[in-house]
């Protein structure tokens, strides 16, 4: 079983749809959470990073934990075409700070 | 702020032949550094990593090896390519505590196609 899996997609939504895109994890002791964006050819982004249990906002973007169920979100609000591209979570667990967990990336596509 | 950089953004080479990709960081001193490799469709895989001069970590065998010559520079290189070293190279850095936000940041990518 791999540590973070997330779906790759693609996920295909119109213009101005609510995206959630989600992972979920194995390790109990993560307690760093990220999102990135990753354009076609280009290197990820760093969108939202959380820490432990929580909502953190961020204008369209919305990022959820619930270590309970091990399991993290990305909404975005009003998604734009520029919204298109990979959105990978990735996580890190304490004292380790050298080690980050990527899970495979969902292809997002809005359309106009 | 802190910056990376990656170059050569794309290459061409036949098999057998030397290949080189550097990385430098600014705006950071004694970062942590690391070599990934994402495959087409697939997830990022750890080459290496280092946290500090000459300290190189190998996560995968492999005809590749890194160094580490200068606190903020990383250089991912290889004394043969074979056509299965193909794909995209990400050189990332963080700062490897907590107190600064335990997160990872990525340059642009290195495209290498292998042939």
């Amino acid at each position: 079983q791999k540590e973070v899996e997330q779906d790759p997609g693609p996920l295909s939504v119109p213009e101005g749809a609510i995206v959630s895109l989600n992972c979920t994890y194995s390790n109990s002791a993560f307690q760093y959470f990220m999102w990135y964006r990753q354009y076609s050819r280009k290197g990820p982004e760093l969108l939202m990073y959380t820490y432990s249990s929580g909502n953190k906002e961020d204008g369209r973007f919305t990022a959820q934990v619930d270590k309970s169920s091990k399991y993290i979100s990305l909404f975005i609000r009003d998604s734009q075409p520029s919204d298109s591209a990979t959105y990978l979570c990735a996580m890190s667990v304490r004292p380790n700070f050298n080690k980050f967990y990527f899970g495979s990336g969902t292809k997002l596509n809005v359309k106009p | 702020s802190q910056t990376i950089h990656q170059w050569p953004a794309t290459l061409v080479q036949p098999v057998g032949s030397p290949l080189s990709l550097e990385c430098t960081v600014e705006g950071t001193s004694n970062p942590n550094l690391y070599w990934y490799r994402q495959a087409a469709g697939r997830g990022l895989q750890l080459l290496f990593y280092s946290v500090g001069i000459g300290q190189i970590s190998s996560e995968v065998p492999q005809n590749l090896s890194a160094s580490r010559p200068q606190d903020r520079q990383f250089i991912l290189s290889s004394k043969k390519l074979l056509l299965s070293d193909s794909g995209f190279y990400l050189c990332a850095w963080s700062t490897g505590t907590a107190s600064s936000g335990n997160t990872i940041y990525f340059g642009e990518g290195s495209w290498l196609t292998v042939v």
